[in-house]
This record gives structure tokens, sequence and C-alpha cells, in this order.
């Protein structure tokens, strides 16, 4: 199965702020996704993170809110601008496994507080 | 929009009984997937499902894809403390360009 290393794992930011994280992957792939757990909630995709052009966002997540990159094939950020204490969730990459058991990987998140 | 039911919302049980839960769609899926979540971590995939009626095991877990396309159990036999934490269905639909959507989970308790 694919390897994810998903940075930072955690983060307490101030509101208005904003906060960029990096999901490398140990192999090159075609399908990056970035989701949000609100607590105690399920996953949500926010968007799928497209090589070489713009993200494709879900409905209620826009691209000014959650601007990503995907610079490579192993590679992708996503940042939170302008916090709010309603951003307080964990984010999560995902690749599609397609070499490995199947379904898709996850990273182990990012952990994010806004104050 | 699509969505998965998914059921017991939590199970209290004690150490060494069998647990069963399971997700329902209106909507047919041709890929469904069994996660576990533990807190601090992403969700890990447990088993994956392709094909309806596809009976998969993994240790003391069990998972069905129903044959109607619309629905998926998971059974955990002889449980361990270990097994405490979420478990996500997630089903995958031909209509959303590999995109997968999740249930609400069930949260799993081993009382002491």
């Amino acid at each position: 199965s694919a390897v994810i290393s998903q940075k930072p794992s955690r983060d307490i930011c101030q509101r208005g702020t904003s906060l960029t994280i990096q999901c490398q992957v140990d192999s090159q792939v075609t399908m990056m996704f970035w989701y949000r757990q609100q607590p105690g909630q399920s996953l949500t995709l926010i968007a799928t993170a497209n090589q070489g052009s713009e993200a494709t966002y879900e409905s209620g997540f826009v691209i000014d809110k959650f601007p990503i990159s995907r610079p490579n094939l192993t590679f992708s950020t996503l940042t939170v601008s302008n916090m709010s204490p309603e951003d307080s969730s964990i984010y999560l990459c995902s690749v599609e496994d397609r070499a490995g058991a199947g379904g898709y990987t996850f990273g182990s998140g990012t952990r994010l507080t806004v104050v | 929009g699509q969505q998965l039911n998914q059921s017991p919302q939590s199970m209290f049980i004690q150490e060494g009984e069998d647990v069963s839960m399971n997700c329902t769609s209106s909507s047919i899926f041709n890929t469904w997937l069994w996660y576990k979540q533990d807190p601090g971590e992403g969700p890990v995939l447990l088993i994956a499902l392709y094909k309806a009626g596809e009976l998969t095991s993994n240790g003391r877990l069990t998972a069905q894809f129903g044959i109607t396309r619309k629905d998926s159990f998971l059974n955990i036999s002889a449980s361990i403390p270990s097994d405490v934490g979420i478990y996500f269905c997630a089903g995958h639909s031909m209509n959303r360009d590999d995109k997968i959507i999740f249930g609400k989970g069930t949260r799993l308790h081993i009382l002491p």
C-alpha cells in the first residue's frame, strides 16, 4: 500500500491566520483527495487535487478558503485560509491505492484547533 | 445527494462478543469499503469489496457486498479490547468519478 506522510500532525492557530498542510506519498499516484473530519463526525470530501490543473472542489468548499497545490504526482498541499474556530477539524489527505489491497489510503491527519 | 446510512451509531459490548454493523443506501455502489479509525489516526482500510454478493474475511472480520449493491455489513467475531474505535463504511459509485462517500460511523465500546 502507498505510505502517506502528512505534516503537521497538529497545530493550534490564531483566528485570521492561514495554515498549510503537506501530504507526501511514497509513490506516484493519480488521484489525491483532501477530507475534513469535524469533531465526532464522519469524513467529508473537500476537493480532488489534480496534477497540473486546478483542484476540483465539492459543494460548500471554495478555492479562496481552501487553496490546493499539486505540483507533482507524489505531493500536495492544502491551505486553510483566514481561519475561524469553525475550521477546527482533522484534515486528511487520501490517495487511491491501486497497487495495494484496493480502496483508498489515508494519512494520519492534521488536527487543527483555531483559537 | 448520495448518502450512506450506517448503523448502529454506537455499540457497547462485552469482550468476546460478536459485533455486527451495516450500511445501506438508496443508490447503487460498485465498491464497498470498511475502515477503522483509532483516536489521533487516519482511517485504515479493513476490507474492500468489489462484487455484488462477495463475502470477504480478514482475520476475525467478515464483510459482505449486498446482492442489491445497495448495502454491506461488517461482522467482528470474538471481540477484543483493541477492536475499540470507530468503524466507517464507504461506498464508491460509478457516477462519482473515483470519489467515495462515507457513512457516519459506528463507535464500538468494549465494557471491562
